[in-house]
């Protein structure tokens, strides 16, 4: 099946910081790349859509100068954390269609952001 | 709004029973049907998908169960087994969805004990 990548896996950082996560599809290129933010027992809430080469489209309520997407090219999209405060900590995990079809989606292991 | 209501939001089955998870939604313009299983910590996996015109689909142990006119879709796991113990979430995306997003429903945690 389909690979999804997050890196990194774990991420602690201080107050004020900004925090990269990357997203890769391993052995498919995908056209679009989703961004999702999960809380402890809850279901996943979609941040961002994002397509290669062009602005990610966020979600209502998401600030866009806080969450940084770039989706530079077919395999790899980026999440950046900006300012990051202790009220971001939370399990981002990023999805991509598997580019034969748009409905599929799958869904990199997630990465969690504790910020101190 | 939820597009996808899911239920039970927890569930106890005894190894070797059924374990039946419900989900329906409202947007008829929904043309697929997936469900996912995560493991915490973990992202969520793709487990087994349906589209509208079949009314059943299975894979293994595991079998969705569609019905449009309801517009209601279960995902029943055959002979449960305590590595079922996951997080199930189901989800429908289509024509009326914004760029091919899923929309999911809060989920169910099923434990399946030995």
């Amino acid at each position: 099946g389909a690979v999804v990548s997050q890196h990194p896996s774990r991420v602690i950082c201080k107050s004020g910081t900004s925090v990269k996560i990357e997203c890769r599809s391993l052995d498919f290129q995908a056209t679009t790349m989703f961004w999702y933010r999960q809380f402890p027992k809850q279901s996943l809430m979609l941040m961002a859509t994002s397509n290669e080469g062009s602005k990610a489209t966020y979600e209502q309520g998401v600030e866009k100068d806080k969450f940084l997407i770039n989706h530079a090219s077919l395999t790899l999209s980026t999440l950046t954390v900006t300012s990051a405060h202790p009220e971001d900590s939370s399990f981002y995990i990023c999805s991509a269609d598997a580019g034969v079809s748009t409905d599929t989606q799958y869904f990199g292991p997630g990465t969690r952001l504790t910020v101190l | 709004q939820q597009q996808v209501k899911q239920s039970p939001q927890s569930l106890i089955v005894q190894k070797g029973g059924i374990s039946i998870i419900n989900c329906a939604y409202e947007n008829t313009a929904f043309d697929y049907f997936p469900w996912y299983q995560q493991f915490p910590g973990k992202g969520p996996a793709l487990l087994i998908a349906i589209r509208p015109d079949v009314s059943e689909k299975k894979e293994g142990r595991f079998t969705i169960s569609f019905n449009k006119s309801a517009k209601q879709f279960s995902l029943h796991i055959m002979d449960s087994q305590p590595g079922d113990s996951a997080t199930y979430f189901c989800a429908a995306s289509g024509m009326g969805s914004t760029l091919g997003r899923l929309y999911f429903g809060r989920g169910t945690q099923l434990t399946v004990w030995p």
